[in-house]
This record gives C-alpha cells, structure tokens and sequence, in this order.
C-alpha cells in the first residue's frame, strides 16, 4: 500500500492565483482530514469528511474548499490565494482513532 | 485551551538520557489518546496509544502514562537517540474519526 499520497510536493502561487491540492488513500478509510502547519506551530484542522459525499468544517475553513466524491479522492480547493495561506499542508485519513497522514505539501504564496 | 499564535514549547536533552513530554488535555469524555512523532520536512506518524481504562502502557523504548484525575498525558522516551528528535503530538479522541490534537513539544537530542 502507498498510504495517503499528497501532489505537489511544492508550489508557489501568485496571490490572487487558485490551485488544487490533491489527496489520495488506498487502505479504504472513511475518515479523511486536511490540516495546515505553519512554520514552527501545531497542527490546525481545515476540513474533514467522514465518508464519500460527506465533508463538514474544521477550525480553518475560511479560504477553503474540499469535496469528496470517492472513498480515495479528498482534494482541498484554495481560491484567491492569499499570503496568509503559506503553509504546508498535510491530508489524512483513518479508519478509527490512528491518523496516517501524507507527505505534505508546502505551499508559498507571494 | 486554545495556543493561537504560540509556537511550540522545546524540550532539549543529552543523548542518552531519559525524556519526558507533558500533554494536557481539554475533554473530560475522551477514552483514547495516541502520541504521534513529526520528524523535520515529514508528516506525524503514530508511536504509542493508550485507552482510558489504563493508566499506564509501553511501547519499545516509549512509556505512556495517564492520569485522567487532572486530564494528563505524559511520554517518556527511554535512553534518547539522536534519531528521536522530532515534535510530538498528543491526540485525544472522543468518537472515531475524530482527534484534537494538542499543540506539540520540540524535542532536541544534544550528541
């Protein structure tokens, strides 16, 4: 199994700019969770889902999209990307209590 | 309580000896708890889990302590190894799916 794979690795926007953040897990959870972590702090929850067609808010939406049209698939929509969106951004999923989480993504926005 | 703004508290030990991470948590109701690790430009990673029904459970070379009297946590690494620095996450949990992870501690192992 590869887990939970998160694409790109790196990307800087322009702001104002949009992009897709893509996440994909093959153990078949139902869970699955975006986080963000800036520089030197904790992790803050952005979005989750607990099942295919099923997505609700975290601490961080505000700036956020994410959908869930299949049990693999979580992708997180940023739109008009700001400065304060610089990040890096980790996906996860579980089937219970245990997370596994992705590589990350960080994201600069200039 | 929430840490907005707050970076994370650093623990810095000497290779070799013992380590002790501190974690309070905030939901009197939660029944499971895991400790993850963050080691630099990699995502957390499960280390040790403990049930509300314990106080007490070991790992290989990691011991996790429960005190549900005043909502703490604690981990304790065991002869630290360079390879052991990294942030630590505690992670309470109330329902599956769903984990409030607390705001991590940055351990330093000095050779």
């Amino acid at each position: 199994n590869a887990g939970v794979t998160q694409t790109p690795k790196f990307r800087i926007l322009k702001i104002g700019q949009s992009m897709t953040l893509q996440c994909t897990q093959d153990m078949n959870h139902n869970y699955m969770y975006w986080y963000r972590q800036d520089p030197g702090m904790g992790l803050k929850l952005i979005y989750y889902s607990v099942g295919a067609g099923i997505t609700d808010k975290g601490e961080v939406p505000n700036g956020y999209n994410v959908s869930r049209s299949t049990t693999e698939d979580f992708p997180l929509r940023l739109e008009l990307a700001a400065p304060s969106q610089t990040s890096v951004y980790f996906c996860a999923s579980s089937e219970y209590y245990e997370q596994y989480f992705g590589p990350g993504t960080r994201l600069t926005v200039t | 309580g929430e840490s907005v703004g707050l970076h994370l508290p650093t623990l810095s030990v000497q290779e070799g000896d013992n380590s002790i991470i501190n974690c309070a948590y905030s939901n009197s109701a939660s029944d499971y708890f895991i400790w993850y690790k963050q080691e630099s430009g990699k995502g957390p990673q499960f280390i040790i889990d403990i049930r509300s029904n314990m106080d007490k459970r070991q790992g290989q070379r990691v011991t996790v302590l429960l005190n549900k009297t005043v909502k703490h946590l604690s981990l304790q690494i065991a002869a630290t190894q360079p390879g052991d620095s990294a942030v630590y996450f505690c992670a309470e949990n109330t329902n599956a799916g769903k984990s409030t992870f607390g705001d991590g501690t940055t351990l330093t192992v000095k050779p």
